[in-house]
């Protein structure tokens, strides 16, 4: 069955533009999160949903914010770009919520703010 | 709330001879370890989970881990590296009841030379 697809993989935006990251989950799975990955603070958590309800959320700003729509397809938007915000955005679906389901990851969408 | 350390950020390895990646974890609660490979621009793949019973863990790869509850460490071991092996290596815990939610460690980049 198909992976996770992540679109687009790469983009470039200019700094106080805003974003939209799309990831479409594994055929069946409910849940999804998405991850930020930089160089400096490595792999920090973004936020969690399932069936359309946010679960979880990290400690970003509330520049930062996503949803789920009813087939589980998520996005994520960033609005105001800051230089900072250049990274590369993962995200992970599983079938359920909790460490007994696997996450399986997407290749990522490899952000460039200029 | 929990923390993962990987005190390596790199390890050089020459091809067939052992390596060990170390990771050990702060948390107040019961938790779940993984660990993870990342090539470059992929995402990533789980190689081995520890949720309960057997402390010893094995995975794909040829890939193993131990977990030790008394000095709170997950350590990865592989007994004979391969050049495709080549790759950075994540530790991640979640809490229990925590969902999806996966704290990362720093990472370590493992570099087999021939």
């Amino acid at each position: 069955k198909a992976g996770v697809t992540q679109t687009p993989r790469y983009l470039i935006k200019t700094r106080g533009q805003q974003v939209t990251l799309s990831c479409s989950p594994i055929s069946g799975h409910r849940s999804v999160s998405w991850y930020q990955q930089t160089p400096g603070q490595g792999l920090q958590f973004l936020f969690e949903y399932f069936s359309e309800t946010q679960r979880n959320k990290g400690n970003f700003p509330g520049r930062f914010s996503g949803r789920q729509f009813s087939n589980s397809r998520s996005e994520m938007n960033v609005s105001t770009l800051e230089l900072g915000d250049s990274a590369l955005y993962l995200c992970a679906s599983s079938s359920g919520t909790g460490a007994l389901t696997e996450a399986f990851f997407g290749q990522g969408t490899r952000l460039t703010v200029v | 709330a929990q923390s993962v350390t990987q005190l390596d950020s790199q390890v050089p390895v020459f091809e067939e001879a052992p390596v060990e990646l170390r990771c050990n974890y702060s948390s107040s609660v019961s938790v779940y370890l993984f660990w993870y490979v990342q090539y470059p621009n992929q995402g990533l793949q789980l190689l081995l989970k520890y949720l309960s019973g057997s402390t010893l863990v094995k995975g794909i790869n040829g890939f193993e881990a131990e977990f030790n509850k008394s000095q709170t460490s997950f350590h990865l071991r592989k007994p004979s590296v391969h050049i495709s092996d080549t790759a950075e290596y994540f530790c991640a815990v979640s809490e229990a009841g925590g969902g999806n939610k996966l704290t990362f460690g720093t990472g370590t980049q493992l570099k087999v030379e021939l």
